[in-house]
């Protein structure tokens, strides 16, 4: 079957640096997405991997290694505002995409 | 604003009852597609509309039917729901996925309880 694992929470500190990791395992592979999620409202695109490496956007990083169906994202200085769920989905040999179940990030002061 | 707008916001319904969510897309994209959101679990695929044709229905129950009259508007028309149903109902759109295109964009949702 068709599984992506990340963390269900995950707590940090303001102004800090925190990683939240996705493996996956799909049937072909497609790309990466990741999505930020806050509380009531609409998934918003973040990132997209598809090559091996490092994209950089900011205060946000998504990496990617395929050979080890893994990716992370970072967030560096962190602001209260980045307290949200962070999906990580990628597309399958069908161009479907492949829900994580999300990571709830809390930022204390 | 996301460009795709979805209503009602929150929907709370009988089990006998019959009602419809709408999504309609401000950004030309060509297919749009149904998401349930439930507590701690992935989004769950329902439906895939591509150039108004029907292209996936993940084994959702028939009480659910999707209707694309065209490529800007979706509806999901409910009924006889069970209180399991109960969740978030997400629209989004993207331009054709087959092409390897681009992210999807997603509405506000429609957070559904059914009593």
């Amino acid at each position: 079957g068709q599984n992506i694992d990340q963390p269900t929470e995950m707590t940090a500190t303001e102004g800090a640096i925190v990683q939240i990791n996705c493996t996956y395992q799909t049937s072909g592979f497609n790309g990466l997405f990741w999505y930020q999620q806050h509380a009531g409202e609409a998934p918003t695109f973040l990132s997209y991997n598809v090559l091996d490496g490092l994209e950089e956007k900011g205060r946000f990083s998504s990496f990617l290694s395929r050979s080890k169906g893994y990716s992370y994202l970072l967030l560096k200085e962190l602001q209260m505002k980045d307290s949200a769920s962070y999906l990580c989905a990628v597309r399958d040999s069908n161009y479907q995409l492949i829900w994580g179940a999300g990571t709830k990030l809390i930022i204390k002061p | 604003e996301t460009g795709v707008t979805q209503t009602p916001r929150h929907l709370v319904m009988g089990m006998t009852n019959k009602k419809s969510l709408k999504c309609e897309q401000h950004l030309g994209h060509n297919a749009m597609y149904w998401y349930k959101q439930s507590a701690k679990k992935p989004l769950e695929l329902m439906f895939v509309y591509n150039f108004k044709e029907q292209t996936e229905n993940n084994s959702v129950p028939s009480r659910f039917s999707p209707e694309c009259p065209n490529s800007s508007h979706l509806f999901l028309h409910l009924h006889t729901l069970q209180p399991e149903d109960s969740a978030l109902y997400l629209c989004a759109s993207s331009q054709d996925p087959g092409t390897g295109g681009t992210e999807a964009f997603f509405g506000q949702g429609t957070r559904l309880t059914v009593v």
